[in-house]
């Protein structure tokens, strides 16, 4: 069955970087783009970023861009957050999920949480 | 960016009551929605693809409709496991866009 697994979240620093990785496992990940969604804690959902199967397109959320990467090794079946000059506003879980087909997203990760703090 | 604006925040039901949703989108986007529902300290579950049509598994008293700009979830009977919150997503253009959520609570 699909799964996504994330992991890699922590307390840290403003100003400081963090990687998130995702593992997916089910499913032949280099046939589907992936997405990332967060939700700051008591907060709504708010989608982050889209990578391409192939990692050749990305599209990110404007309160992100600059600051966020999105990348992706089909080889390991795993995908990454790369997430430096991390602000307060950024604490929250963050899930990886896999579209269903053509709409919706079907799949989602049991999210890890990050807590930017001084 | 599209604006997904969702009511209402809340509200209050019983066991057996039918509960309306709404969103509606700043432009039109098709068809291009989904519903979702999160439980506390959960992923959030899709419910509705493409605006209108139920994901595998998920009990056939939830329902989707509207196109365009206005669009509704409906649960006809509510049961016990469907109290959570509730959200719409715009996949029709990047950047995709939630709506607020709508957290049904026991009456």
């Amino acid at each position: 069955q699909v799964q996504l697994v994330e992991s890699g979240g922590g307390v840290v620093q403003p100003g400081r970087s963090l990687r998130l990785s995702c593992v997916a496992s089910g499913f032949t990940l280099s046939s589907f783009a992936m997405h990332w969604v967060r939700q700051a804690p008591g907060k709504g959902l708010e989608w982050v970023a889209l990578i391409s199967y192939d990692g050749s397109n990305k599209i990110y959320a404007d309160s992100v861009k600059g600051r966020f990467t999105f990348s992706r090794d089909n080889s390991k079946n795993t995908l990454y957050l790369q997430m430096n000059s991390l602000r307060a506003e950024d604490t929250a879980v963050y899930y990886c999920a896999r579209p269903r087909y053509a709409s919706g997203l079907g799949y989602w990760g049991q999210g890890t949480l990050v807590t930017v703090s001084s | 960016a599209i604006q997904m604006t969702q009511s209402p925040s809340s509200l209050s039901a019983s066991v057996g009551d039918r509960v309306t949703i709404t969103c509606r989108a700043s432009h039109d986007i098709r068809d291009d929605l989904g519903w979702y529902q999160q439980k506390p300290g959960k992923a959030p579950k899709l419910l509705i693809y493409a605006a209108s049509k139920l994901e595998s598994g998920v009990p056939s008293r939830f329902s989707g409709s509207g196109s365009g700009t206005d669009f509704t979830l409906t649960i006809s009977s509510l049961q016990p496991e469907d109290f959570a919150v509730y959200y719409c997503l715009q996949d029709y253009n990047y950047p995709w866009t939630f709506g607020q959520g709508t957290k049904v609570e026991i009456k």
